[in-house]
């Protein structure tokens, strides 16, 4: 089972900006969707946001206003964007990779901890 | 937006019980539906695809079952990997919802 790599910062300050990015090497990009979702601390699993290998991009409406999720397909990469941070986007952000049944592969998670 | 739910909450049981979770949807999805399985500091692992579907190198005590508003996982003989927390997600409609989960504890 392939596991998409992800970084980005962890450590941010309120209304700083989110950047995350994803990869998975050694494989074809295309041909799936690619999913962001985050869990609070000690809470359940929120889905963020969706790009479909035909590029169309799907958001949790939620978050719609502050959210953009963007793909590299020359570098196999996707990435996150959340702006304007609150206390209450701290949370363990994941990449995951699927096809029409869901996300299968899943990052190894980022903590993401918004503080001043 | 497709609202789920899941019961229980949470549940003790024991090595070797039998166990079922549900999962609601608030309005009908078919069968696009999955679990997932997240233990402490880890991330989610998917079971059960497309409802009833098991995951390659998924143990066959796990199983799903449902279509259209209610969905069960069902552990046919708890082994001791299995106490962890699930989830179920539906995939028909965005935004994608997960339920709140339901906690597995040793009794």
């Amino acid at each position: 089972q392939v596991q998409p790599q992800q970084w980005g910062a962890g450590l941010l300050k309120p209304s700083e900006t989110l950047s995350l990015t994803c990869a998975v090497y050694g494989e074809s990009f295309s041909g799936y969707y690619w999913s962001w979702i985050r869990q609070p601390p000690g809470k359940g699993l929120e889905w963020i946001g969706e790009i479909n290998y035909r590029g169309r991009i799907n958001y949790n409406p939620s978050l719609k206003s502050r959210v953009t999720i963007s793909v590299d397909t020359s570098k196999s990469q996707f990435s996150l964007k959340l702006n304007s941070l609150t206390a209450a986007d701290t949370a363990v952000y994941y990449c995951a990779r699927g096809m029409i049944w869901g996300p299968n592969d899943w990052g190894q998670g980022t903590l993401v901890t918004v503080s001043s | 937006d497709i609202q789920m739910t899941q019961s229980p909450s949470s549940l003790s049981a024991s090595v070797g019980d039998r166990v079922t979770i549900t999962c609601r949807a608030s309005q009908g999805i078919r069968n696009d539906l999955g679990w997932y399985q997240q233990k402490p500091g880890k991330a989610p692992k998917r079971l059960i695809y497309a409802a009833s579907s098991l995951q390659s190198g998924v143990p066959s005590r796990f199983s799903g079952s449902g279509s259209g508003t209610e969905f069960t996982l069902t552990i046919s003989s708890l082994q001791p990997e299995d106490f962890a927390t699930y989830y179920c997600l539906q995939h028909n409609t965005y935004p994608r919802s997960f339920g709140p989960g339901t906690k597995l504890e040793i009794k």
